[in-house]
């Protein structure tokens, strides 16, 4: 079945250093690449998104990229602060446009003062 | 405007009794979804809804489960005979649309099963 896998699990960085996630998936037709937040206790949210038809965005400290060929794609957190702690999720379009999210299993991030 | 809502925000209850979690999603979006967030795991897909289209059961781990959604707006979650396993954060999810849209996803129900 449809699958969409993430590393690491879980990541500690020094407060201003650089946080990386990566994300495969497996369906080629999917085309919509969300990424969310969930902070200890609260609801995930949307932080960026990134649709198959550009292969980066940005917005402030954080930027997604993606390589189709490859399928997979990836948050960059840049000038890491300890309110970045949290899990981050990423989900992947499934079923062509009118299809559903698949979620990866979440990256445990710790930003250390 | 007014997010994604759930109740109630906790529920206890003991194994064996059915249990029912209510979702109100974002007034106007057409597509809702269910998932299950055990501690400290991700999201697991029960069950969504697409305007009147008949629902994607897939996620659903038991006959146990079941949910509906009336007039397109509100949706309920049952899970009958509750076992211990069960334990675990039930979030709802709203979109505009199915797809390639963001989901919004309400508070959740914590579901402890004694």
């Amino acid at each position: 079945g449809e699958n969409v896998e993430q590393h690491p699990s879980t990541l500690s960085v020094q407060e201003g250093d650089s946080a990386v996630i990566k994300c495969t998936y497996s369906d080629s037709a999917s085309n919509y690449f969300p990424w969310y937040k969930q902070e200890l206790g609260k609801r995930p949210q949307l932080i960026i998104d990134i649709r198959s038809n550009v292969g980066e965005k940005k917005d402030q400290r954080i930027a997604v990229t993606l390589n189709k060929t490859a399928k997979h794609f990836s948050l960059h957190i840049t000038e890491t602060q300890p309110e970045d702690s949290a899990v981050y999720f990423c989900a992947a379009s499934f079923g062509g446009s009118q299809g559903n999210l698949i979620f990866g299993k979440g990256t445990k991030l710790s930003v250390k003062p | 405007g007014a997010g994604v809502s759930q109740s109630p925000s906790n529920k206890v209850t003991e194994k064996g009794k059915d249990v029912e979690l209510r979702c109100d999603p974002i007034s106007g979006h057409t597509a809702l979804y269910w998932y299950r967030q055990s501690l400290g795991q991700g999201l697991e897909f029960l069950i969504y809804f697409q305007g009147n289209s008949a629902p994607d059961k897939s996620g659903l781990p038991s006959d146990r489960f079941s949910a509906e959604r009336t007039g397109g707006s509100v949706s309920t979650l049952t899970i009958q005979r509750t076992q211990q396993e069960d334990s675990a954060v039930y979030l709802c999810a709203s979109s505009r649309n199915r797809g390639a849209y963001e989901q919004y996803f309400g508070p959740g129900t914590r579901l402890t099963v004694t």
